[in-house]
């Protein structure tokens, strides 16, 4: 079946440290994108990436890296530098928009990252 | 600048109707999306408006006024399961795969 995979969904971190987290699609799109959600907040754009290889900042972005060397994969890595990292992390993907396609965000399960 | 307003909560009653409203003030304007959202799950998408007017889909339907930047979320025949956020989002310029910017999520409580 179709559809994107982030892993792990339950992470846990001691301050200090970097974490990567997964996400794999298997439906072919081009675009990919990390949202962070924190309660009562909604979500909230770190980065996109529309093609392999390039990928953009978005609003908070501060203390996150990405890379996207394949299509069907954007790991996120959660660094030192971020200053308030714990939060549900949603990993999703897209098509072009055109006449036919909504190019509505197919999102991932998530994954929950605790910093102690 | 962006800005997204839904009301933060709402509670109705099974098998009534309830209406969810959103509004919009952005740069650009190509596409309004609503997504459900269970507790501790990914948000799932339910409708999309790009032109002025009534999209239904089942027990569920959505409005646009792009004029009015007012859009509004509709759910008939309440069922328990329709406990959930629901996430507004616009897609706010015309080119490319444009990442969606999204509301704060109106959590919605359904009574027996």
């Amino acid at each position: 079946d179709g559809g994107i995979t982030q892993s792990p969904k339950y992470l846990f971190r001691k301050e200090g440290q970097n974490v990567t987290l997964s996400c794999e699609q298997n439906l072919n799109h081009d675009a990919m994108y990390w949202y962070r959600q924190d309660p009562g907040q909604g979500l909230r754009l770190i980065y996109y990436s529309q093609i392999v290889n390039d990928f953009q900042k978005g609003d908070i972005a501060e203390g996150y890296s990405v890379s996207r060397e394949k299509k069907e994969s954007f790991p996120l890595t959660v660094t030192s530098a971020q200053k308030n990292p714990t939060a549900f992390y949603l990993c999703a993907s897209s098509i072009l928009p055109d006449r036919v396609n909504t190019g509505e965000l197919f999102f991932g399960e998530g994954s929950r990252l605790t910093v102690l | 600048g962006q800005n997204i307003d839904q009301p933060t909560e709402m509670t109705a009653t099974e098998g009534a109707i309830v209406q969810i409203n959103c509004t919009y003030q952005t740069s650009g304007f190509n596409g309004l999306f609503w997504y459900q959202q269970h507790a501790g799950e990914a948000p799932t998408f339910l409708s999309y408006n790009v032109l002025d007017g009534l999209e239904e889909k089942g027990r569920f339907s959505s409005f646009l006024s792009r004029s009015k930047g007012y859009s509004y979320l509709l759910l008939k025949e309440l069922q328990m399961k329709d406990s959930a956020s629901y996430l507004c989002a616009v897609r706010d310029r015309y080119s490319g795969n444009t990442p969606l910017v999204f509301g704060k999520g109106t959590r919605l409580s359904v009574i027996a």
